[in-house]
C-alpha cells in the first residue's frame, strides 16, 4: 500500500492555459473523489467516481473542468482555459467502499493562475 | 449535505486530553460523522468516524451525542505532533464528504 500519489504536486500556469492532473489511487480502491481547497477552508466536494463511472458532479464543477477515470484505476482532472479563480489545492482521495467508508487522500497538486 | 461548524482555533497543553467539538444539527439519520486533520502542505488525513455510537481507535476516540446533531473528537493524551487543523464531515455511505472550516489545534508544550 503506498498512498494515494497526485502529480504535479505543484502547477504553475497564465491564465488562459489548459492543465491536467493526475491522482493514483490506493490500488483495489474502487471509489476515486476529486476535492478543491481554498486558503483557510475546507475540501470541497468537485467528482467522484466509482470503477470507471462517474456517479456526481458539484455545481462546483464548470464547463471548463472535466474529470476521466478511463480504466477504474487512476484519473485525470483538467481545467480548460485556467482562470485566476482556478488557483487551488486540488487534492485527491480514494476509499474501498462498502463498510469501509474512509477516504484516503493524496498530497495534492496546489495550482497557481497568474 | 449536512452543514457542520468548528471553533476556528483551540489550544491544549502537551499530554492533557483535548476535546474538539462539531455541530451537525442538519444531518440525516444515514450520514456518517468524519474526522480528519491536516498539516501544512499535506492531504488530509483520516483519524475516525463513526454512525450511531461512540467509536474507539488508536488514533483518538469518538463521543456522537445521542440526537447526532453534535459529536466531539477525543485526543486522549496531545502530543506535539497532533498539532495541525481538524476537520469534522458527514457524508451518506461511500459518497462525498462535507466538510467544515475546521479547528486550528495548537498544542503547549
Amino acid at each position: 500500500d503506498t498512498g494515494v500519489s497526485q502529480n504535479p504536486r505543484h502547477k504553475i500556469t497564465k491564465r488562459g492555459q489548459n492543465v491536467t492532473f493526475r491522482c493514483d489511487p490506493i490500488s483495489e480502491h474502487n471509489r476515486l473523489y476529486w476535492y478543491r481547497q481554498t486558503l483557510g477552508q475546507g475540501p470541497e466536494f468537485l467528482t467522484y467516481f466509482q470503477n470507471e463511472a462517474q456517479l456526481e458532479k458539484s455545481r462546483l464543477l464548470s464547463d471548463r473542468f472535466s474529470a476521466e477515470r478511463p480504466k477504474g484505476s487512476f484519473s485525470t482532472l483538467e481545467i480548460q482555459r485556467t482562470e485566476q479563480g482556478d488557483s487551488a489545492m486540488y487534492l485527491c482521495a480514494s476509499s474501498l467502499g462498502g463498510r469501509r467508508n474512509e477516504q484516503f487522500f493524496g498530497p495534492g497538486t496546489r495550482l497557481t493562475v497568474l | 449535505d449536512a452543514k457542520t461548524t468548528q471553533p476556528n482555533s483551540m489550544e491544549s497543553n502537551e499530554e492533557e486530553p483535548v476535546h474538539l467539538p462539531c455541530n451537525h444539527s442538519t444531518i440525516s439519520g444515514t450520514d456518517y460523522i468524519h474526522w480528519y486533520r491536516q498539516l501544512p502542505s499535506q492531504g488530509p488525513e483520516y483519524v475516525i468516524h463513526g454512525l450511531t455510537s461512540n467509536v474507539n481507535n488508536r488514533m483518538a476516540s469518538l463521543a456522537i451525542a445521542e440526537d447526532r446533531k453534535s459529536s466531539t473528537l477525543i485526543l486522549h493524551r496531545a502530543t506535539l505532533r497532533d498539532a495541525a487543523v481538524y476537520y469534522c464531515g458527514t457524508n451518506f455511505g461511500n459518497e462525498k464528504l462535507t466538510f467544515g472550516t475546521g479547528t486550528r489545534l495548537t498544542i503547549i508544550p
